[in-house]
């Protein structure tokens, strides 16, 4: 079965430091996976994905994210973080068996201080 | 665009009481979609419809039913509410049940408080 880890409830940074808000991933066969963002009283908006190639895939807002087959970790990155990046963010898989299912990590929360 | 359309956006039920949660979309989007949002539990699938005319279940789908009635609406029933069906619940779409790199589209929640 797929599965997606995000092993921190909460992540904290300064204004204009780098962010990374970390995911590890299972999954039978090439894995397609997704970075999504939730702000409050809103549904969730998405990022960027991995399909396969580039080991960097650059998203929305200046976000990136880096894969890393060996260590099966598909972590957020971004260079210098901004107040308005404090939201909630989803790793998530694409279930690649023949279904058509989406499975979400648990969330992790970014608090970006000014 | 309105993308994904959600309503209501907020409903208090009472134990044992009925309601539809409506969705539609206006992007021509094949496959959609029913999650619940729990605190510390991320998002679980409770039924999808990869084309119009078909429904399947998802991770919890006990409690629920679903119709897809046209391409553009997916609605989710909960004939007898019960305080543990409490939550957030989003309805998204896709583009192509078979393109498995394509995203979902949310809309933007309806919460729901059982009492």
């Amino acid at each position: 079965a797929q599965s997606v880890a995000q092993p921190e409830d909460q992540v904290n940074v300064a204004e204009g430091n780098p962010l990374t808000v970390k995911c590890t991933y299972s999954v039978s066969g090439n894995p397609y996976l997704f970075w999504y963002v939730q702000y409050p009283n809103r549904g969730l908006q998405f990022l960027l994905k991995y399909i396969t190639g580039d080991n960097l895939v650059k998203g929305s807002y200046g976000f990136e994210a880096e894969f890393n087959k060996s260590q099966t970790s598909f972590h957020l990155k971004k260079p210098s973080a901004l107040v308005s990046d404090s939201a909630l963010y989803f790793c998530a898989v694409r279930e690649n068996t023949g279904g058509f299912k989406t499975i979400f990590g648990a969330g992790t929360r970014l608090f970006v201080k000014a | 665009n309105a993308g994904v359309t959600q309503t209501p956006k907020f409903q208090v039920l009472k134990t044992g009481q009925s309601m539809t949660l409506q969705c539609a979309q206006d992007m021509n989007h094949n496959s959609m979609y029913w999650y619940r949002q729990d605190p510390g539990m991320g998002l679980r699938l409770i039924y999808y419809s990869a084309s119009e005319g078909t429904t399947d279940k998802g991770e919890v789908p006990n409690g629920y039913n679903v119709s897809r009635l046209n391409k553009r609406e997916f609605s989710l029933r909960l004939e007898s509410a019960a305080p543990s069906q409490t939550s957030v619940y989003f309805c998204a779409s896709s583009i192509d049940p078979g393109s498995y790199n394509s995203p979902l589209h949310f809309g933007n929640g309806t919460r729901l408080t059982v009492t």
